[in-house]
């Protein structure tokens, strides 16, 4: 079965530019995840869709940072404007359902740096 | 606030050795969930292992083993038999159950070096 793809890989804008990032779970999960992965650090969970429909986004800069499912697959995750501090690695996962049990698969992930 | 502590930012093991990786978390919850992702050099992360709190029996997945001291709220990570493919950053990572305030949580990471 196909994985969770990600694009771009790689992405390098100025700051106060903006930048969008696409996820694609593995076909049939229900629940997407964005995580924010700053180098030397863990994982930290940005925002959780079921369907198309946010469960938690608590941890979402919603100054500049927005997110969206629409149709409940494919998910878009944007920087507007980005700044220095968002440099990091965006890792998009999914799960069949959410519960608690369910195994997240993660994508390879986009790696942004801002200048 | 819950938190995940990982206190070794990078561990090397002999090839064919055992290692254990240390994960302490704090938390006031009864019920919740730990893993263990592993995420090797350019690669996905993925699951090693999971151990639900209200279990005491320890998981086991071939041959990675955890230590889970629920009184001492720590959740270690045993990998026996070390192998080359083992090299990889490992991530210890608390989530609370559904109900109530939604929260997954990883630490810092331990960087795993197997040395041949």
């Amino acid at each position: 079965e196909a994985g969770v793809a990600q694009s771009p890989r790689y992405k390098i804008i100025e700051k106060r530019q903006s930048v969008a990032f696409w996820c694609n779970p593995i076909s049939g999960h229900a629940t997407l995840y964005w995580y924010q992965q700053i180098l030397g650090q863990g994982p930290k969970l940005l925002i959780q869709f079921q369907n198309n429909g946010v469960v938690d986004d608590s941890q979402l800069p919603k100054d500049r940072f927005s997110a969206e499912r629409l149709k409940g697959v494919d998910s878009t995750l944007k920087i507007q404007p980005a700044k220095l501090e968002d440099s990091a690695v965006y890792l998009c996962a999914s799960s069949l359902v959410a519960r608690i049990t369910d195994t997240q698969y993660f994508g390879p992930g986009t790696r942004l740096t801002v200048l | 606030a819950q938190t995940v502590t990982q206190s070794q930012p990078e561990m090397s093991v002999q090839e064919a050795e055992t290692v254990t990786l240390s994960c302490t978390y704090d938390t006031s919850e009864s019920d919740y969930y730990l893993f263990w992702y592993k995420q090797p050099p350019s690669r996905q992360m993925i699951l090693v292992i999971r151990q639900e709190a209200y279990k005491q029996q320890n998981a086991t997945e071939n041959r990675f083993s955890v230590n889970f001291q629920k009184a001492a709220k720590s959740f270690s990570l045993k990998i026996s038999d070390s192998q080359l493919g083992d090299a990889a950053m490992y991530f210890c990572a608390y989530r609370s159950p559904p109900s109530g305030t939604y929260k997954y949580i990883f630490g810092t990471g331990t960087r795993l070096k197997v040395l041949a």
